[in-house]
């Protein structure tokens, strides 16, 4: 398997337009996540799916950020519209079921850097 | 108060030193914990994870979890330069996952 697919590696843009970030799972996962990390704040958790429907938003910072997942194998995270506070790192992890003990494989990730 | 609480580290040790990375929580609910390991410019990848007090060992790598002090420990023995990565804590509960900002690690040969 090819892991977790994330699209693009990397992103610069600036400040007030629309960013999509892509993400394809391991096939057969059931549970998406959409992280972000930054020096300061570490690892967040922003939003997570189970079988295509999001259960878990709280993390999401902004009305600016919102996420899709139309199918079992495809996710978009967009910010629109995008800040210099939004850059960060970005990461997609999956994982089979989601629960006690199950391992979240994470993609490469996509560096965002908004000027 | 965060979650979690990490040194950020930067830690540094000789090839073959032991190395113990540590990690704080506050919250005392229903949880299990996890170690994950990333290298730079790549997304983690989980090492351990155990659920109770005491140690669970994996080869060169021992994860420790003291619930009295609200205390995680990740023990290295033998640390390789390949181990050189930013160690992650995580504290998982129901399917909340509260990580560490990181401690990167470098062993030098």
């Amino acid at each position: 398997d090819a892991g977790v697919i994330q699209s693009p590696r990397h992103e610069v843009t600036e400040m007030g337009q629309e960013v999509t970030l892509r993400c394809k799972p391991i096939s057969g996962h059931d549970y998406l996540f959409w992280y972000r990390q930054t020096m300061m704040r570490g690892l967040e958790l922003l939003i997570y799916f189970n079988n295509n429907v999001p259960i878990d938003d709280s993390g999401m910072p902004e009305d600016r950020f919102s996420a899709k997942m139309p199918n079992a194998s495809f996710s978009t995270l967009k910010i629109q519209p995008s800040e210099p506070r939004d850059s960060a790192v970005y990461f997609c992890a999956s994982s089979l079921r989601g629960g006690r003990g199950d391992t979240q494989y994470f993609g490469p990730g996509t560096r965002l850097t908004v000027l | 108060q965060k979650e979690v609480e990490q040194d950020p580290g930067p830690l540094s040790v000789p090839e073959g030193a032991i190395v113990s990375l540590n990690c704080t929580y506050s919250n005392s609910a229903f949880q299990y914990f996890m170690w994950y390991r990333q290298y730079s410019r790549k997304g983690p990848e989980l090492l351990m994870y155990t659920y109770s007090s005491g140690n669970k060992e994996d080869g060169r790598f021992t994860a420790q979890v003291d619930k009295s002090s609200k205390y995680i420990s990740l023990f290295i023995r033998d640390s390789q330069p390949s181990d050189s990565a930013t160690y992650l804590c995580a504290r998982v509960t129901g399917n909340q996952f509260y990580f560490g900002t990181g401690t990167s690690l470098t062993v030098i040969p």
